[in-house]
């Protein structure tokens, strides 16, 4: 069954160093969404994209994010100059826009841990 | 902005018996309502999925329904095994972002 695949599994890296996330979303789908969840809290929005562009972004999604579609199965989500409340786990999601059901597939997550 | 809250937040059960689930938000304009399953260290497994028209959903062991008019949604599992220990979330679609808005999850723990 097609599923939606992230990696790394795990990064760690230090304050002020750019991390770039990588995901490769279900292969017909044409919606990406990215979304966090630090740790013992709700899973947050971050940003949708659609046609090689954002389409919605939470006030979470500062500039110092940015999300690109740089060939026709990767979607990732650069973080350009971490913090240490950046550390959390990042899931990329994807859905169809054709089945009408708007249902989101999720990956197994980016657990990002910046020190 | 959509305020979604389950409960209990924990919930600790003998294998074998039914539960539920519950799920409350506060805008009733939702999209549709998403029940995902979570495992320690883990990604987001969707369940079921309601959509606004509907009333519920069935997948096994596993009933969801949805009252927007309450702002309600149940999942129900029927006869519980060790292996349904996990977090359960529960997700409404904002109608106009399209962005998932999740509760915090109830933690269930079946013991055999």
């Amino acid at each position: 069954e097609p599923e939606v695949t992230q990696t790394p599994s795990h990064q760690v890296t230090q304050m002020g160093q750019e991390v770039i996330l990588r995901c490769v979303p279900i292969s017909n789908h044409l919606y990406f969404y990215w979304y966090r969840q630090i740790l013992g809290q709700k899973v947050e929005f971050l940003v949708s994209f659609y046609n090689n562009e954002i389409s919605e972004k939470s006030e979470i999604f500062d500039d110092q994010f940015s999300v690109e579609r740089p060939d026709g199965s990767n979607f990732t989500l650069k973080i350009r100059s971490t913090k240490l409340e950046d550390s959390a786990m990042y899931f990329c999601a994807s859905r169809d826009g054709l089945s009408g059901t708007h249902e989101q597939f999720f990956g197994p997550g980016t657990r990002l841990t910046v020190l | 902005k959509q305020e979604v809250t389950q409960i209990p937040a924990a919930l600790s059960v003998p294998e074998g018996e039914n539960l539920v689930l519950n799920c409350s938000f506060t805008d009733s304009a939702i999209y549709n309502l998403q029940w995902f399953r979570q495992d320690p260290g883990k990604g987001l497994t969707s369940l079921l999925l309601i959509q606004s028209s509907q009333r519920e959903q069935t997948s096994g062991r596993l009933n969801a329904s949805l009252d927007k008019s309450s702002g309600r949604s149940t999942l129900y599992i029927a006869a519980s095994q060790p292996g349904d220990s996990a977090t359960y979330l529960c997700a409404g679609l904002d109608p106009h972002w399209y962005a998932l808005n999740f509760g915090k999850g109830t933690s269930l723990l079946v013991t055999p």
